[in-house]
């Protein structure tokens, strides 16, 4: 049964840092791989997709990362703004499937 | 482009009674999906639909849920009777493809006093 874990749970860092989130995976035969965003009270915004041929996706400021023989992707988020304040979460697809199996998240602040 | 619809957007009930959750999917999207969301357990998947047909329901926890999809722009979730550990928040999301992002909707949060 895959697994998907995303360290760490929390992160707080001032307005203008670099930062990457973490995500983990067990069963490295995916499909895909998505990046959501979460505000409060809100449903998950599609952030980015890689496919399991793709090594990275990059939109704007976000930059993810694929390793899929390691089960490790990134996201990178540049020049962060306090707007990027909300929980990121990360959820595969495995081969043969079509459904989506979530992180839990990782809840990050960025201060002004 | 309307995205996902979901209402209501909030429900408190009492044990026991009927809730019954609405959605409306991005229009030619032919795969549905319900999930129910809590700090404990996080995302899970309930059920799973495509084209009005529904292929995956190995995540309803139990008889008291039931699921519908009558047709391609509409969707029910149904909890009978209402416990309150099934407090949490139930989205539904929709895509048009699996090479394709899923859409959610803002969710319902529900409440079972």
């Amino acid at each position: 049964k895959q697994e998907v874990t995303q360290i760490p749970a929390a992160l707080s860092v001032p307005e203008g840092e670099n930062l990457v989130l973490n995500c983990s995976f067990t069963d490295s035969a995916i499909y895909n791989l998505q990046w959501f965003r979460q505000d409060p009270g809100k449903g998950l915004t599609s952030l980015l997709l890689i496919q399991s041929s793709q090594r990275e996706q990059t939109s704007g400021r976000l930059n993810a990362s694929l390793d899929k023989s390691s089960g490790r992707s990134t996201l990178y988020i540049a020049a962060s703004q306090p707007g990027d304040s909300a929980t990121y979460l990360c959820a595969v697809r495995q081969q043969g499937y079509s459904t989506l199996t979530f992180g839990k998240g990782t809840m990050l602040l960025v201060s002004p | 482009d309307a995205g996902v619809i979901q209402s209501p957007r909030h429900e408190v009930t009492e044990m026991g009674q009927e809730v019954t959750l609405r959605c409306k999917p991005i229009s030619g999207h032919n795969s549905l999906f319900w999930y129910r969301q809590t700090m404990m357990r996080g995302l899970e998947l309930l059920i799973y639909f495509n084209n009005n047909v529904p292929i995956d329901d190995s995540g309803m926890p139990e008889d008291r849920f039931s699921a519908k999809m009558p047709n391609a722009s509409f969707s029910t979730l149904k909890i009978q009777p209402s416990e309150p550990r099934d407090s949490a928040v139930y989205f539904c999301a929709s895509t048009r493809d699996r090479n394709q992002p899923q859409h959610f909707g803002d969710g319902t949060r529900l409440s079972i006093l």
